[in-house]
């Protein structure tokens, strides 16, 4: 079954701009989408189709996608942004990444 | 506005069963392929089952296949998850989400409800 790793943890400093990887076997021929998930809430959706915002989502969220790595990039840290983040894709089936804290100093 | 609202869940014994609803308002409940994804205490979200718009396609996940049975009725606007043979394992909050698109449930999933949580425990 097809698999999709993530770092643990992602630490950023106020301000500063957080990267999140999302790795899977040529996942750059896939649509990716990422979602963010805070204590005790659901997940939301921040990115789909590898780079899409929905409405409501800040610019500061944004995606992309290549080769074996996609990857979504948090500009301009805010302490709001304190969350779980999970990649997903469909391969035969819906498949969710490991997820990655990230957490801003 | 697009809600769900899952209910159903509670404690229940290994090898007992019980039954997830998803009760949704805002769109057109048959057009869309709905999912049922789970998450354990302090883990990730781990896909569990998918079911087209019109019912006719159904997808589970290894872990639940044959002991989980997804369904809908399109006519009360409800997604349901059967499930039977529960395992501690299965302990989890179980939140139901609506694909983005028409049709089968292969695509991104927006928004989801706000989860119901199963624990499976003697």
């Amino acid at each position: 079954s097809y698999e999709l790793t993530q770092p643990l943890s992602v630490s950023v400093a106020l301000g500063q701009t957080a990267r999140i990887t999302c790795g899977g076997d040529n996942i750059g021929s896939k649509n990716v989408h990422w979602y963010q998930q805070k204590p005790g809430q659901a997940p939301v959706l921040v990115i789909y189709r590898d780079s899409k915002r929905p409405s409501g989502i800040p610019e500061r969220f944004s995606g992309s996608n290549s080769g074996n790595t996609a990857t979504l990039t948090l500009s301009r840290a805010q302490a709001g942004d304190e969350a779980d983040y999970y990649c997903q894709v469909w391969d035969s089936s819906t498949v969710f990444g490991t997820g990655t804290k990230v957490t801003v100093l | 506005e697009v809600q769900l609202l899952e209910s159903g869940g509670g404690l229940v014994q290994p090898g007992g069963s019980l039954r997830l609803s998803c009760t949704v308002s805002g769109f057109t409940f048959s057009t869309y392929g709905m999912i049922w994804v789970r998450q354990a205490p302090g883990k990730g979200l781990e896909w569990v089952s998918g079911v087209s718009g019109t019912g006719t396609s159904t997808y589970y996940a290894d872990s639940v296949k044959g002991r989980f049975t997804i369904s809908r009725d399109n006519s009360k606007n409800t997604l349901y998850l059967q499930m039977n043979s529960l395992r501690v394992e299965d302990t989890a909050v179980y939140y139901c989400a609506k694909d983005a698109n028409y049709g089968d449930p292969v695509n991104w999933f927006d928004p989801w409800g706000q989860g119901t949580l199963v624990t499976v425990s003697s």
